[in-house]
């Protein structure tokens, strides 16, 4: 069965750095793109991120570049999400998922979501 | 960027009704549309991949149609656990892009 198991999130200051983490199991984590999603309180879903299978590939939405790091440590089954200069625009409950950003992709299973406010 | 538009917003309907949504793109998305059921503090779940591919698992009440511009999800038979809010996506270009969300509600 596949999981995915969000952890990190946190009430940060305006400015402020966290890291969010994925625990994958059930599946062969190594080669499979993955992605973080968010969504803001009343908001709908905002891809953020992907990374492919090797890590060789990351993707960002414009609103974060610069920003946010996304990693993986596939020897560990986990996915990551630095997030740096948080602002208050950023709180939402943020989405592990399994699957990138390649023509035709989709996301398969998706994690219950972690929550993260940025507020001082 | 591609921007997509559900409509409508939200609705109302009774257990056992036929429902039915829809998606437009901003420029075409070929077939590489997928909608999704998001129930509040879920997990969001994947229903139909690549406009009428059902996902393992998924009842077939759930169907998609469309290519281009234009695409729509139909529940063939509303139940109560089908109440959630539902969003397609594009995976034609990067950024992938969601719908605003349909609501669906219960009369």
């Amino acid at each position: 069965e596949v999981q995915l198991v969000e952890s990190g999130g946190g009430l940060v200051q305006p400015g402020g750095s966290l890291k969010l983490s994925c625990a994958a199991s059930g599946f062969t984590f190594s080669t499979y793109a993955m992605s973080w999603v968010r969504q803001a309180p009343g908001k709908g879903l905002e891809w953020v991120s992907a990374i492919s299978g090797s890590a060789g590939s990351t993707y960002y939405a414009d609103s974060v570049k610069g920003r946010f790091t996304i990693s993986r440590d596939n020897s560990k089954n986990t996915l990551y999400l630095q997030m740096n200069s948080l602002r208050a625009e950023d709180t939402a409950v943020y989405y592990c998922a399994k699957g990138g950003v390649y023509n035709g992709s989709y996301l398969d299973y998706w994690g219950q979501g972690t929550l993260v406010t940025v507020s001082s | 960027d591609i921007q997509m538009t559900q409509s409508p917003s939200s609705l109302s309907a009774s257990v056992g009704d036929r429902v039915t949504i829809t998606c437009r793109a901003s420029q075409s998305v070929s077939s590489y549309l997928n909608w999704y059921q998001h129930k509040p503090g879920k997990a969001p779940k994947l229903l139909i991949y690549a406009t009428s591919s059902l996902q393992s698992g998924v009842p077939s009440k759930f169907s998609g149609s469309g290519s281009g511009t234009d695409f729509t999800l139909t529940i063939s038979s509303l139940q109560p656990e089908d109440f959630a809010t539902y969003y397609c996506q594009q995976s034609y270009s990067t950024p992938p892009t969601f719908g605003q969300g349909t609501k669906v509600e219960i009369k």
